[in-house]
């Protein structure tokens, strides 16, 4: 069983450019959290996502967003890219909408902002 | 105060000890409470969950809750130098897993 698929896994961008990063989350798992970790915050909920839905969102400012499609694909957005926003971002999947058996995460996508 | 706490250690034990991990949170109504490791470079992986009052033994991994005491720990029995690793304490309450900052264990050989 493929576990979470988060693409690409590496990522250099400029200051005020925008990035797209995607999760493909274990077959049959509809829930769909994204994490930003930095070795000063460790890891920050950012939303989470089920069934095409935000159910909640973090204390992140606005340029941050996501979406989840109907095969339950995410994909979070960093508009106007900070150099604080260089981070590992990570997406966890889980099977049900409470998460009750936990979430199993991807590798994570390494985002440096220069 | 933050949601989630935990001594960020590092936490040394030398190897065939116990390791006890501890962990507090703030949200009395919090159902689910989750331990990870993570490894130097890599993603989080999921250990153990616990949701009701008590011991949950898997293995050489007991997690403990007391939701009165608002408290959660983990205990590693016959530590090897494998589990050497930051341990993450991660709580639900709503929609939201809140990760505390997490521990770095060492077992020394």
């Amino acid at each position: 069983k493929a576990g979470v698929t988060q693409t690409p896994r590496y990522l250099i961008k400029t200051r005020g450019q925008q990035v797209t990063l995607s999760c493909s989350p274990i077959s049959g798992h509809r829930s769909v959290s994204w994490y930003q970790q930095t070795p000063g915050q460790g890891l920050q909920f950012l939303f989470e996502y089920f069934s095409e839905t935000q159910r909640n969102k973090g204390n992140f400012p606005g340029r941050f967003s996501g979406r989840q499609f109907s095969n339950s694909r995410s994909e979070m957005n960093v508009s106007t890219l900070e150099l604080g926003d260089s981070a590992l971002y990570l997406c966890a999947s889980s099977l049900g909408a409470q998460g009750v058996y936990g979430y199993t995460f991807g590798s994570g996508t390494r985002l440096t902002v220069v | 105060q933050k949601e989630v706490e935990q001594n960020s250690g590092p936490l040394s034990v030398p190897e065939g000890a116990i390791a006890s991990l501890n962990c507090t949170y703030s949200d009395r109504g919090s159902q689910s409470f989750f331990w990870y490791r993570q490894y130097s470079g890599k993603s989080p992986e999921l250990i153990m969950f616990i949701y009701s009052n008590g011991d949950k033994e898997d293995g050489r991994f007991t997690a403990q809750l007391n939701k009165a005491s608002q408290y959660v720990s983990l205990l590693i029995r016959d530590s090897q130098p494998s589990d050497s690793a930051t341990y993450l304490c991660a709580v639900k309450g709503g929609n939201k897993l809140v990760f505390g900052a997490g521990t770095i264990l060492r077992v020394k050989s």
